[in-house]
């Protein structure tokens, strides 16, 4: 089994306040780094795939980095809005393998 | 963009019992792989089949098994329950074995 770190666990904000996430993941055998985003009731949401050391990532308020060196990952959002409350996720893919090795997740909850 | 489905939203079995789960991946997706997701923990690879044959397994015992079909839907299948089997159970349907994958809502197994 795959050590695959998300923290914090939880995180409370207020509305407009940036934050960011943190996934650590191995640094040995990488193949992709995947965030995914998940609403309550819903599906998870392919966010962001990241393969290459240093890539950056971009979708709105949300970017993402990535450095297989050290095996971690970080997750901004720019202005938090409440739209933005959700667990995210993120799973790291072998090299040598097909699955998704998820964290646990960090549950974000954005007040107005 | 995600289109994968999954059937029934909510199952409750007893013990011993034999479960099956349906899955209808995004069309054109050749692949469909199966997580569980028990309470506080990340999703968790099962198995994944590419154009109808098992292409890999993750840490579950023979009596989690599955099947897919050429109109892109799939199964799992669960023999002989066990209170541990109760999870949220996650399908995703991908183009082809490392590409992004979609995912389904889940279906939520109860076993009493």
């Amino acid at each position: 089994i795959l050590n695959v770190e998300q923290s914090p666990q939880s995180l409370h904000v207020q509305e407009g306040d940036s934050t960011n996430f943190t996934c650590s993941f191995p640094s040995s055998n990488f193949y992709a780094l995947h965030w995914y985003r998940w609403e309550t009731a819903k599906s998870p949401e392919a966010l962001f795939v990241m393969t290459l050391n240093g890539d950056e990532k971009k979708k709105g308020r949300i970017s993402a980095t990535l450095n297989t060196k050290e095996g971690y990952s970080y997750l901004y959002i720019k202005g938090s809005q409440p739209e933005d409350s959700a667990t995210y996720l993120c799973a790291f893919m072998e090299n040598s393998g097909y699955a998704l090795n998820f964290g646990k997740g960090t549950s974000l909850l954005v007040t107005p | 963009e995600t289109g994968v489905t999954q059937s029934p939203t909510h199952l409750i079995k007893t013990r011993g019992q034999q479960v099956t789960l349906r899955c209808s991946s995004q069309s054109g997706h050749n692949t469909v792989s199966w997580y569980q997701q028990a309470l506080g923990q990340g999703p968790q690879f099962i198995f994944q089949y590419y154009r109808e044959e098992e292409n890999g397994r993750g840490n579950f015992p023979p009596r989690f098994s599955g099947l897919q079909f050429p109109n892109y839907s799939s199964e799992l299948n669960v023999n002989a329950l066990e209170l541990d089997d109760s999870a949220l159970y996650l399908c995703a349907s991908s183009l082809d074995s490392r590409d992004t994958q979609y995912f389904g809502p889940g279906t939520r197994l109860t076993v009493l």
